[in-house]
């Protein structure tokens, strides 16, 4: 069985930084492109980041690059994302996602809150 | 950038009747088209995609349709369980990027 476990969410600061985490199982975790997507509190879902099989190849959403970084280790099944400099409108669920193109997998969910 | 956008916002439906979801993009996305249906508190669930094909387990009451700049998902008979929030997202340009979703379109009960 496919699953995807996030973790790492919480209350930061403005300013502050945040590193989210992934595990995977149940599929070879190095035979796909993963991504982290974000929904806002009452708001739609926000393509945030995306990984290549390898790691050799990230992109970014305008609004986050430069501050968040996406990584991944295969050899521990698990995908995560640094978030830098956050700012309010960072506050979101973020969920990882395995692709296909489409989004076939997804986690529960990780709960990011940026506020004094 | 190719920018998704679903009709209507809120779509109010009465149980047994079928409903009828637009989504249409500014620039021809083929049919690289999948659709999601999120419930309160819970991830997006996977419906449908390339267009037009059911993800496992799908009931066959979800279809897909569509090709180009205008897509359809209809639900053919609402049951309790698929009153919830609706997505479409393309993903004409993956890998590695540009995966834009459709701002929504919430099914309620008339």
């Amino acid at each position: 069985e496919v699953q995807l476990v996030e973790s790492g969410g919480g209350l930061v600061q403005p300013g502050g930084s945040l590193r989210l985490s992934c595990a995977a199982s149940g599929f070879t975790f190095s035979n796909y492109w993963m991504s982290w997507v974000r929904q806002a509190p009452g708001k739609g879902l926000e393509w945030v980041a995306n990984i290549k099989q390898d790691g050799s190849e990230k992109y970014y959403v305008d609004s986050v690059e430069g501050r968040f970084t996406i990584s991944r280790d295969n050899a521990k099944n698990s995908l995560h994302l640094q978030m830098n400099s956050l700012r309010a409108e960072d506050t979101a669920v973020y969920y990882c996602a395995r692709e296909s193109g489409s989004y076939d997998y997804w986690g529960q969910g990780t709960l990011v809150t940026v506020s004094s | 950038e190719i920018v998704m956008t679903q009709s209507p916002a809120t779509l109010s439906v009465s149980p047994g009747e079928r409903a009828t979801l637009s989504c249409r993009a500014n620039q021809s996305v083929s049919s690289k088209l999948a659709w999601y249906q999120q419930k309160p508190g819970q991830a997006p669930r996977l419906l449908i995609f390339g267009a037009s094909t059911r993800a496992s387990g799908i009931p066959a009451r979800f279809s897909g349709s569509g090709s180009g700049t205008e897509f359809t998902l209809t639900i053919g008979s609402l049951q309790s369980e698929d009153f919830a929030v609706y997505y479409c997202q393309q993903y004409n340009n993956w890998p590695p990027r540009a995966l834009t979703f459709g701002g929504g379109t919430k099914v309620e009960i008339k």
